[in-house]
């Protein structure tokens, strides 16, 4: 079946600094991933999304890209601020079918 | 337009009560999930139904949970008899029908279940 993998946390940075959050997945076809963020005490947001090989998402400085080759979908941003302090999830969705998550990573970005 | 309505936001019960959760999808959205999140734990896979039918169920605990979506009114997650190890957040989300927005589902801001 379909399982995403991310890197285990907590990651704590300093502001500033460059972040890499790791994400690899197991599907059969080509399905669409995604990487959502949840701040303390919310709900889910939708960060960004790629929906085929070679896609890049971006939004909010983060960025994204779909690598059919090594099956990821790394979460990057060069330059990470307080206010980027929540947990991140990586998830994929085949056709019409449920979001498949990974275990979420919590960032605390220190001033 | 309004995104993914769930509510109460925050609910108390006792041991051995009912707790109902309500959602109400996105406009034009016929697909609803629930998801749910034990605390400092990610997001586990409950039920997905559509319009009067449940899809995927295959996340759901076989006892006292049960879910709905009728042809008109939110879709409701019902946990009978509650014990302590249901207090969890629970997510509500919604997509439109396959093919539609590059499959992307959009999540509510949760109900916090307590049970004392």
């Amino acid at each position: 079946g379909n399982s995403v993998t991310q890197m285990e946390g907590p990651v704590t940075l300093s502001e500033e600094a460059f972040l890499t959050i790791n994400c690899t997945y197991t599907a059969t076809g080509y399905p669409s991933l995604f990487w959502y963020v949840q701040y303390p005490g919310e709900g889910l947001q939708l960060l960004l999304k790629a929906t085929k090989a070679d896609d890049k998402g971006s939004n909010k400085g983060f960025e994204a890209t779909y690598r059919k080759e090594t099956t990821s979908f790394h979460l990057e941003k060069g330059s990470v601020q307080v206010s980027d302090s929540a947990v991140y999830f990586c998830a994929l969705r085949s056709g019409a079918q449920k979001l498949v998550f990974g275990q979420g990573t919590r960032l605390t970005i220190n001033p | 337009n309004a995104g993914v309505m769930q509510n109460p936001r925050h609910l108390v019960r006792r041991r051995g009560q009912e707790a109902r959760l309500r959602c109400s999808p996105m406009k034009g959205h016929s697909h609803v999930y629930w998801y749910r999140q034990l605390p400092e734990e990610g997001l586990k896979f409950m039920v997905y139904l559509q319009k009067e039918n449940i899809i995927d169920e295959s996340g759901m605990p076989k006892e006292r949970f049960s879910a709905e979506f009728p042809k008109e009114g939110p879709s409701i997650l019902r946990i009978q008899q509650v014990v302590r190890g249901d207090s969890a957040a629970y997510f509500c989300a919604s997509s439109p029908p396959s093919g539609g927005q590059g499959n992307t589902i959009y999540f509510g801001e949760g109900s916090w279940l307590t049970v004392v």
